[in-house]
């Protein structure tokens, strides 16, 4: 099966600009997560769905982070407007349920220079 | 608050040693816990998923022991090769579907 596909891979913006990021999870899987890892820290929670509704969107850091799943299939996250410590490595996970655990994405790189 | 911490940070061995990485975390009432694999610039690799009822996992050379009791995890590595050289990341599944990830060992297998 395909996996967690992420697009793109690499993203190298300017401060104030905007970035939308793409999440294809496998086919199937009701649960959709995003996390992201900054310079040095752990990965940490962004939110996640269940089908197309936002079931915990607590790691959201501000209002401008917005999360999309429309259709319940892929997944967009915009940053508008990008600040410098948005800067990082955003995954994306999907799961059948917590029994499965999650299988990650690849990652986009995100520079806000 | 669950929070996961791994030890060591990092780790330098020669190949074909046999290693423990560790991973302790505060509340003992998870779903699971995943051991993941990161290598430079790529994504997360599952390594292993251990359910809450099960005491261990096995995959090859891996190991992955869980007693949460005690709130630890130990990831063990056979007959090291300079491919496992990486970044291992141990992620607890708490209530909620969340997952609180640790800050991972960086593993270095020297030929």
């Amino acid at each position: 099966e395909a996996g967690v596909t992420q697009f793109p891979s690499h993203s190298v913006i300017e401060k104030g600009q905007t970035v939308t990021l793409r999440c294809d999870p496998i086919s199937g899987h009701d649960n959709l997560y995003w996390y992201r890892r900054v310079m040095g820290k752990e990965i940490k929670f962004l939110l996640h769905f269940v089908k197309e509704s936002k079931q915990d969107e607590s790691g959201m850091p501000n209002n401008r982070f917005l999360a999309e799943r429309t259709g319940g299939t892929y997944s967009t996250l915009k940053v508008q407007p990008a600040e410098l410590e948005d800067s990082g490595v955003y995954f994306c996970a999907s799961s059948q349920g917590t029994v499965y655990g999650y299988t990650f994405g690849s990652g986009t790189r995100l520079t806000v220079v | 608050k669950q929070e996961v911490t791994q030890i060591p940070a990092a780790l330098s061995v020669p190949e074909g040693e046999n290693l423990v990485l560790n991973c302790s975390f505060t509340d003992s009432a998870i779903y699971n816990l995943q051991w993941f694999r990161q290598d430079p610039g790529k994504g997360l690799t599952s390594l292993l998923l251990i359910q809450s009822s099960q005491r261990e996992q096995t995959s090859g050379r891996l190991n992955a022991s869980l007693d949460k009791s005690s709130g630890r995890s130990t990831l063990y590595i056979a007959a090291s090769q300079p491919g496992d050289s990486a970044t291992y990341l141990c992620a607890v599944g708490t209530g909620g579907f969340k997952t609180i990830f640790g800050a991972g060992t960086r593993l270095f297998v020297k030929a």
